[in-house]
């Protein structure tokens, strides 16, 4: 089943503890990217990636760190938690047909820092 | 500042009418506009899209029309059903023909169709 996995889909952390939230898809597309969803903003996109070892600041990449070593996976990293994190994250990634530019996303990844 | 406004929060609509959801974008280099639905607890999935050389673009019961010069878009949903009920976001972005990058999303329509 094609699809985007993200890992762990609920998380409860303190201020500053580093944590990863792993992202896979099994589709072999290319474009991977973050984003997070808080009330009254929408979605919002943190960092995407076109391609392995390239990957680029969205609106909101302050605080995270992303790596795309394989084509597959793509993490997101907070070095240093804090409360203003708090929200629900999602991952997607894309292929091009016909500049459809449709996003498969994740199941989400609901992080709560204290 | 918002790219991307979608400045109703809430929509109600009955069973079996049309749901007209509104989007406004500020940025001209936008060129490719998305649709994407979201239910509670799951991730958003597309729905519809339409480039800038076009003005409309139907897919069974949902259409979206795009009036470049009033930097606006719409999307619209005949007949409406109840399983329609979710939350629509409407997405720009600047990359079409190469680069998808940046991918700016509006607030989102909270649509409820009503039995």
């Amino acid at each position: 089943e094609a699809q985007v996995t993200q890992n762990p889909r609920y998380l409860i952390t303190v201020t500053g503890k580093k944590l990863t939230v792993t992202c896979s898809q099994n589709m072999n597309h290319e474009y991977m990217s973050w984003y997070r969803q808080d009330p009254g903003l929408g979605l919002r996109q943190i960092y995407y990636s076109m391609n392995v070892e390239v990957t680029d600041k969205g609106d909101v990449p302050e605080g995270y760190k992303v790596s795309r070593k394989e084509k597959r996976n793509f993490p997101l990293i907070l070095e240093s938690p804090s409360p203003n994190q708090t929200s629900l994250y999602f991952c997607a990634s894309s292929f091009e047909t016909g500049g459809t530019y449709e996003q498969y996303f994740g199941p989400g990844t609901r992080l709560t820092v204290t | 500042d918002q790219q991307v406004k979608q400045n109703s929060p809430s929509l109600s609509v009955q069973e079996g009418r049309i749901s007209i959801l509104n989007c406004d974008y500020t940025n001209s280099m936008f060129d490719y506009f998305l649709w994407y639905k979201k239910y509670p607890a799951e991730g958003p999935t597309f729905l519809i899209s339409i480039s800038s050389i076009k003005d409309k673009n139907e897919d069974g019961r949902f259409t979206v029309f795009l009036n470049k010069s009033a930097k606006h878009l719409s999307l619209h949903i005949v007949p409406s059903q109840p399983g329609d009920s979710a939350v629509y976001f409407c997405a720009a972005s600047a990359g079409y023909g190469g680069s998808q990058g940046n991918l700016i999303f509006g607030k989102g329509t909270k649509l409820s169709v009503k039995p």
